[in-house]
């Protein structure tokens, strides 16, 4: 079982918006602003799309975005295409034993 | 452009010790940041295994500690791995992975191709 709760899948038609949630505690996102957020196509690498929250990489399409509240953390595409299909972990610092912590992933469809 | 390459066996018998290499190109391993190694296992999540900086700092999953020796050859510009004593569990694709250092070690973002490794006799 992943330290970061993440729903298994999300689904969306093509130019609309969806929101993937990471779900954590005090320890680990709600504490730190140390999240990030990682794409990855299948037999690929992650890529790393945001950093410390809501940092976008150079390179990195501004159509996602990355915010948080309280113990949980997002990540938004907006006009969905489907290039956008793939994994997407979550990822933070943790003050407890382990210090770097992902989420088990969500599976992202375009419709 | 900074690229990273694993390297070492695909297939190791259970009790021995894996060791997988990692060459940094386009950039100095000993410059301003951490680099790291994370596994998925098939069809499953990431792991993070271990982080170190070229000066020696060196952060370890707890869950594999005791198991994993990480170094960093600046005159190769490349970092190693080894975890010994390994079982069917360790079958995964391993990436190595630059961290990049802030305040202090934060995301990682820029990774290997990833290579597979299979623990099987």
């Amino acid at each position: 079982q992943s330290a970061l709760t993440q729903p298994a899948s999300v689904s969306g038609s093509p130019g609309q918006s969806l929101t993937i949630s990471c779900t954590g505690t005090s320890s680990d996102v709600g504490g730190y602003n140390y999240v990030s957020w990682y794409q990855q196509h299948p037999g690929k690498a992650p890529k790393l799309m945001i950093y410390d929250v809501s940092n976008r990489p150079s390179g990195v399409s501004n159509r996602f975005s990355g915010s948080k509240s309280g113990n949980t953390a997002s990540l938004t595409i907006s006009g969905l295409q489907a290039e956008d299909e793939g994994d997407y972990y979550c990822s933070s610092y943790t003050d407890s034993v382990t210090f770097w912590v992902f989420g088990g992933g969500t599976k992202v469809t375009v419709l | 452009q900074v690229q990273l390459q694993e390297s070492g066996p695909g297939l190791v018998k259970p009790s021995e010790t894996l060791s997988l290499t990692c060459a940094v190109s386009g950039h100095s391993i000993s410059s301003g940041y951490y680099w790291g190694w994370i596994r998925q296992s098939p069809g499953k999540g990431l792991e993070w295994i271990v982080s170190m900086y070229h000066s020696g700092n060196t952060y370890y999953n707890p869950s594999l500690k005791s198991r994993v020796t990480i170094s960093i050859d600046t005159s190769k510009n490349q970092l190693s791995l080894r975890l010994s004593s390994v079982t069917a569990a360790d079958t995964a694709v391993y990436y190595c992975a630059r961290q990049i250092l802030l305040t202090a070690p934060d995301a990682f973002d820029i990774w290997g191709q990833g290579t597979v490794v299979t623990v099987s006799s």
